[in-house]
Formats: structure tokens, C-alpha cells, sequence
């Protein structure tokens, strides 16, 4: 396709479950993100990964979060052990590395 | 690292008046500051962003001013339409080097 795409668009697991969102971005871009949004708050972000650079992973919010990206395109976030509080929209975007970021339209993950 | 504040939360307008948001960043090695508007259920779009060489930058009815001593930019949409009904993140990062930090959003209802 075009566009930044994810899946899966909509996750519910139970609490303690390990979970893996992925994210296919614009095919040639170099850059690849991960933000979460949670329920009426801005755009937190994760982790960065540019081209075979180490990666940013300074937004990561415990180290029950982790994201591969794997021969430069695909990318999966994994959360283990899930907690209620990690129930969010977690959005991908790609750019070429400077300018416009393009996002997916998310994952929507609910923790019960 | 950088912070971004963003206000108002929230703005209603009437159908035709100009809506303005303010933003504010600490970093002042920060040199890009896009605007992205968010619809129900999708992605943030980029709709306008400006970088440190200039001070204000047009796009039919909406325009973006930035002052880098005082360290604050701002959105201006004019003659407001129903369809401007969004959420409006602003961000800010030293281009290249570091991820785009957001703020946490303003909810810009107009008001037919």
C-alpha cells in the first residue's frame, strides 16, 4: 500500500499477556517511530530508529517495552506483561529523515 | 531533552472566525516545528511546518508564525469551516538529529 500501515488496528488482552503491534512504513523511508497516545493526551513518544544507526529508545516507559526493526522496514512493539496502564493508541510513522512524519492510524490496545 | 506546551486544550469557534493555538519549546537547539491535525479514528496529518530560517509561512487559510527568542509559535487558521474540526498537535525537534516532541493537543471545534 501507500500509507503507514499497522495491525493489529484494535488488541484486547488480559492483564500479565505479552503482546506484539506491528508497523509496515512507506516503503524507502529510513526513519521509523512509535508514539502512544493515550485517551485525551498528546503524542508520547517511544522510540526512533534511523537507518542502521542505534536506535532512541529514551521514551520507552519500562523495560517491559521493546521494538525491533528488522532489515530496515518492518518494525514490531512488543509490551510484556501487560498492565492496565498501558491501554493507549500506539501509532507508527515513517519519514525519509527529515520533514513530514506519515502515520498509521494506529493500534488500539485495551488491557482488562 | 525538549518540552512542548500547547493552549488552549480546547477552542470553539464560530463558522468564519479565525481560530489561533499557541505553543511554547524549551530547546533552543530545536529548528523544526510542524503542525499536524488529528480526525476521529486516523492518524495525525501534517497540515503546515516552518523551520528556524523564517518567521511566518502561508498556506491559503492557514498560517504559522514563530519567534525564536521567545521561543514560541503559533497556528492561525482563518475564515474557520466545519471541516477544521480536529485536533491540532504542534511539535518541535532539532531536525534530523532528535524525534519530533508533541504537545498535548487543542480539540478545535467550529461551530456552523
Amino acid at each position: 500500500g501507500a500509507g503507514v500501515s499497522q495491525s493489529p488496528s484494535n488488541k484486547v488482552t488480559e492483564k500479565g499477556k505479552d503482546v506484539e503491534l506491528r508497523c509496515d512504513p512507506i516503503s524507502g523511508h529510513t526513519a521509523l517511530y512509535w508514539y502512544r497516545q493515550s485517551l485525551g493526551q498528546g503524542l508520547e513518544f517511544l522510540i526512533y530508529f534511523q537507518g542502521n544507526s542505534a536506535p532512541d529508545k529514551s521514551g520507552l516507559p519500562s523495560d517491559r517495552f521493546s521494538a525491533e526493526r528488522t532489515g530496515g522496514s518492518v518494525s514490531t512493539l512488543t509490551i510484556q506483561r501487560t498492565q492496565q496502564e498501558d491501554s493507549a493508541v500506539y501509532l507508527c510513522a515513517s519519514s525519509s529523515g527529515v520533514g513530514e512524519l506519515f502515520f498509521g492510524e494506529g493500534s488500539r490496545l485495551t488491557v482488562l | 531533552g525538549e518540552n512542548v506546551e500547547q493552549h488552549p486544550s480546547t477552542l470553539s469557534v464560530q463558522e468564519g472566525d479565525s481560530a489561533v493555538i499557541k505553543c511554547t519549546y524549551s530547546d533552543s537547539a530545536s529548528n523544526y516545528f510542524p503542525w499536524y491535525k488529528q480526525e476521529l479514528g486516523k492518524g495525525p496529518q501534517l497540515i503546515i511546518d516552518i523551520r528556524s530560517n523564517v518567521g511566518e509561512k502561508k498556506d491559503q487559510r492557514i498560517a504559522v508564525t514563530l519567534n525564536k527568542t521567545a521561543k514560541h509559535f503559533s497556528l492561525h487558521i482563518t475564515e474557520t469551516q466545519p471541516e477544521d474540526s480536529a485536533v491540532y498537535f504542534c511539535a518541535a525537534s532539532s531536525e534530523g538529529n532528535t524525534p519530533l516532541v508533541f504537545g498535548k493537543g487543542t480539540r478545535l471545534s467550529v461551530i456552523a
